[in-house]
């Protein structure tokens, strides 16, 4: 059962472009948020997360919208830059679990001139 | 500042072999956990401890062992190998987190590749 789903596989965006990754989750109990970024040979890094009492957190060109009526949240790149591409990974997890992370498939981004 | 540290980086199998997959951290973390990676697959939690002396199974444990004799160390050991074993494999560690909402950041160590012919 897949308990974190993540949209789109594979993503192609241009430079300066927005690029935008979507998740959506199951379960209720769920109260951390955050995405993850892996480079080619690397595990992967926090970017940024939210907390379900936020609707969106900013983070330099990173923003996370969290929709918590809809189960769902997305990442969005601003001004996307080719060293932006990577693998990003969605997760959830509930608080005080032992990094118990729920991992989304991952999208693989590419930020082309 | 070393970090998560695995070791080794790649190793190739034999189907029934049996092998260790070393992790240690230099931070201090109650947490650490191990997981798989698999194409399309995201990863997914074998097995993850909250402090030496316990361990507890995640989301796909069978084949695999751990224990944790000290904070640093978590290692996991595959018992007999399976070509469905074949994956990259992180070790993570972190703070405990603290109240509803907050986690903590999870540090991910560089891999292990196995591949089990």
């Amino acid at each position: 059962q897949q308990q974190v789903k993540q949209s789109p596989q594979s993503l192609i965006v241009q430079k300066g472009g927005i690029s935008i990754i979507n998740c959506a989750y199951e379960n209720t109990a769920f109260d951390y948020f955050p995405w993850y970024q892996q480079f080619p040979g690397k595990g992967p890094a926090l970017l940024i997360a939210i907390r379900p009492d936020v609707s969106e957190k900013k983070e330099g060109r990173f923003t996370i919208s969290f929709n918590k009526s809809a189960k769902q949240f997305s990442l969005h790149i601003m001004d996307s830059q080719p060293g932006d591409s990577a693998t990003y990974f969605c997760a959830a997890s509930i608080s005080g679990t032992a990094s118990k992370l729920t991992f989304g498939t991952g999208t693989r981004l590419q930020v082309t001139l | 500042n070393a970090g998560v540290t695995q070791t080794p980086k790649f190793q190739v199998l034999k189907t029934g072999q049996s092998m260790t997959l070393q992790c240690a951290q230099d931070m201090n973390h109650e947490y650490m956990s191990w997981y798989r990676q698999d194409p399309g697959m995201g990863l997914r939690l074998i097995h993850y401890s909250v402090g030496a002396g316990i361990t507890d199974q995640g989301e796909v444990p069978n084949g695999y062992n751990v224990s944790r004799s000290t904070t640093e160390d978590f290692p996991l050991r595959l018992l007999s190998a399976a070509p469905s074993q074949t994956s990259v494999y992180f070790c993570a560690s972190s703070y405990h987190s603290m109240g509803s909402g907050t986690g903590n950041t999870i540090y991910f160590g560089e891999g292990s590749w196995l591949t089990v012919v």
